[in-house]
């Protein structure tokens, strides 16, 4: 079982409020991610960190922010939702290393809803 | 890049029947290939994984085949359950890049009581 966990689980906001989405991990990870998923539909990585201090953005392009001050620790920030960024947002963590097959774990996602 | 295309996107069995689930990568350097199961609400997790120097791997009732050749993978789950009902996820990544997966579009297993 991974520890990895995320808050809020669900959220409903107007729009134009910021939000901030909560995303730690207690196994010492230095790899961390957020992937967007609308739902039973594909994962789209829209940020991911290789440590402290380092962010990049993913494959799919996101209005949002990330940073990682933290180990354990990779918020995810919308500075003025839209209705467009209803979605679920899953983070997840795996080990550094150069060997193959580094397993990720994913956490039971945030659902955000923006009226 | 990689892409990796997953069929069928959904699948409906009796229960006690096999279900198989079908992916293909493009990327030939591509060496790890792990299966997610998400159930409704959760986030996906990692079922079973294979890595390219291995053709098959099993755990119980669940199965991983594995054709470099051909550049595709397939999920073999056997004496399936009602709880085996989720979306099952395909991903794969390549040697270039071992910081992220590509995941497949996911396939809507329901398995009929």
């Amino acid at each position: 079982e991974a520890d990895i966990y995320q808050t809020p689980r669900y959220l409903v906001i107007g729009t134009g409020k910021k939000i901030t989405l909560e995303c730690s991990q207690t196994m010492g990870h230095d790899k961390m991610y957020w992937y967007q998923q609308d739902p039973g539909m594909e994962l789209h990585l829209i940020h991911y960190s290789y440590g402290v201090n380092s962010t990049e953005k993913g494959d799919l392009s996101s209005e949002s922010t990330v940073s990682r001050i933290r180990t354990e620790h990779f918020p995810l920030t919308l500075e003025s939702a839209r209705p467009s960024h209803t979605s679920q947002y899953l983070c997840a963590s795996s080990e550094w290393g150069t060997g193959v097959g580094n397993t990720i774990y994913f956490g039971e996602g945030s659902w955000l809803t923006v009226v | 890049g990689e892409n990796v295309e997953q069929h069928p996107s959904t699948l409906s069995v009796q229960e006690g029947d096999s279900a198989v689930i079908k992916c293909t990568y493009s990327d030939s350097a591509s060496n790890y290939f792990p299966w997610y199961k998400q159930e409704l609400g959760k986030g996906p997790q990692l079922i079973i994984d294979i890595r390219s120097n291995v053709g098959e791997k099993k755990d119980q009732r669940i199965a991983v085949t594995l054709n470099k050749t051909a550049k595709h993978f397939s999920l073999h789950i056997t004496e399936t359950q009602p709880e085996d009902s989720a979306v099952y996820f395909c991903a794969a990544r390549g040697m270039d890049s071992s910081y992220k997966l590509i995941f497949g579009s996911g396939t809507r297993l329901l398995v009929r009581p």
